[in-house]
């Protein structure tokens, strides 16, 4: 079975200045992705960043990126730049073969003006 | 990008009756779909795996007499409230699978009084 944990409940970072949230995850299998969800007020899930566990270069997508520790099982992310828009609530999830999603508990990010 | 519809987005309903939430894929076809239930900053809890032309497999702990699933074509699928109580008022987000991304609705909140 595969456990994803959070470790910090809330956050808050000034607009414009860099974050990190924390993720560990635990699983027995080999080939496994992992993903950050967003979570504004709207409560629409959206995909922040994916990794494939096999790739071992961090993924990037603009402001946000990732710090994958394979051996660690760690995977946090960082959003640089932070703006008022980040602010949500932040799900770290792994998937493996057996193809459902396993969420953290979530981690809920202010970013304050 | 994939895009997974939810409908209603919100529904009241008098206890004792019955609500149908569809969810449709309206971009791809998704032989798998989830139904997730979330109470306020908490995080997605998995209720069932629905299946296009076979049973759903619930999560431990779900009735599957309340939460009935039907997933009758490969972009569409239906979890039923049957005989609602206060305690189902929640937030239901329904997630559609292509390959190892889950795409999620805008959910549903459901209200019983």
């Amino acid at each position: 079975a595969q456990t994803v944990t959070q470790s910090q409940p809330e956050m808050s970072v000034q607009e414009a200045e860099t974050v990190t949230l924390s993720c560990t995850y635990d699983t027995s299998e080999n080939n496994y992705y992992l993903f950050w969800y967003k979570q504004p007020p709207s409560r629409q899930m959206i995909l922040v960043i994916r990794q494939e566990a096999y790739k071992q270069q961090n993924a990037t997508e603009n402001r946000f990126s990732v710090n994958f520790q394979k051996a660690a099982k760690s995977f946090s992310l960082k959003i640089s730049d932070s703006q008022l828009g980040d602010t949500a609530m932040y799900f770290c999830a792994s998937v493996s073969s057996a193809r459902q999603l396993t969420f953290g508990s979530g981690t809920q990010l202010t970013v304050l003006p | 990008g994939a895009v997974v519809s939810q409908h209603p987005s919100w529904v009241i309903c008098k206890s004792g009756t019955s609500v149908k939430i569809e969810c449709r894929s309206l971009d791809f076809q998704a032989t798998t779909m989830f139904w997730y239930r979330q109470f306020p900053k908490q995080s997605l809890m998995l209720m069932a795996t629905s299946n296009e032309g076979s049973k759903a497999t619930y999560e431990q702990g779900v009735e599957k007499d309340k939460f009935l699933i039907n997933h009758a074509s490969l972009t569409l699928s239906t979890l039923t409230v049957t005989s609602a109580h206060p305690e189902d008022s929640s937030f239901y987000i329904c997630s559609a699978r292509l390959a190892y991304e889950q795409y999620f609705g805008p959910g549903t909140r459901l209200t019983v009084t």
